[in-house]
């Protein structure tokens, strides 16, 4: 199945740090979504996007809808240990019919040194 | 509290053994989906459910089987044929897009499975 282009794959920060990451497609997307997952969990949703061009923010993070439709990032602002996890971008595809079928990005694993 | 309940969290399988895994969500939604977690790797869509006694397969549905006699309940059987089962599986839940399109999927906090 399709995968989005995530990156960076990991990151290691120091408490404190901005962090950011993104997501690439060839493909134009009507949505875009951030997960986080801690260990052994399931992921929890971040932030969701709904048109070309929108900004958002959650506290700390902040996300955006590229105006390609093709893309998507999200900012966390003055990182916390808490913060540590995997990242997930998904969207749903323009021309993805009508199944609600997410496809998600390969991850970006943060860890934030106190 | 509404939200998706999965059991168990941790799961043993031995060889040639089936195995079911449960998924329960109260959020009043039409559609659920299974999908399997590998280390390092996104999620990949095992099978969905848009509505009761309807479901499609997903990207892998290879050695997996699932029903959906309830709306509250998508439990996933990991079958004898499936050769790599050892994974982290996670069961999600969105309204159906019959109803509105685009809605984000929420999760479940996952079961792992290892053979032994």
């Amino acid at each position: 199945g399709q995968q989005l282009n995530q990156s960076p794959q990991s990151m290691f920060i120091q408490e404190g740090e901005d962090v950011s990451m993104n997501c690439t497609s060839s493909s134009i997307f009507n949505t875009w979504l951030w997960y986080k997952q801690d260990p052994g969990e399931g992921p929890v949703l971040l932030i969701a996007l709904y048109k070309a061009g929108e900004l958002t923010s959650n506290g700390r993070l902040t996300a955006q809808f590229g105006i390609t439709r093709k893309d998507s990032f999200l900012n966390i602002s003055a990182s916390i240990p808490s913060d540590v996890g995997i990242y997930f971008c998904a969207g749903h595809l323009r021309y993805g019919g009508a199944t609600n079928k997410l496809i998600f990005g390969t991850g970006t694993l943060l860890a934030v040194q106190p | 509290d509404g939200g998706i309940t999965q059991s168990p969290k941790y799961l043993f399988r031995k060889e040639g053994q089936n195995v079911t895994l449960s998924c329960e969500q109260n959020l009043n939604h039409d559609a659920m989906y299974w999908y399997r977690q590998d280390p390092g790797q996104g999620l990949r869509l095992i099978y969905y459910s848009q509505i009761v006694n309807d479901f499609q397969k997903g990207d892998i549905a290879e050695g997996y089987s699932v029903s959906r006699e309830k709306k509250e309940s998508f439990p996933l059987t990991v079958t004898s044929a499936q050769k790599n089962p050892t994974a982290f599986y996670l069961c999600a839940s969105s309204i159906a897009p019959f109803r509105q399109v685009n809605q984000p999927q929420h999760f479940g906090d996952g079961t792992r499975l290892s053979i032994l």
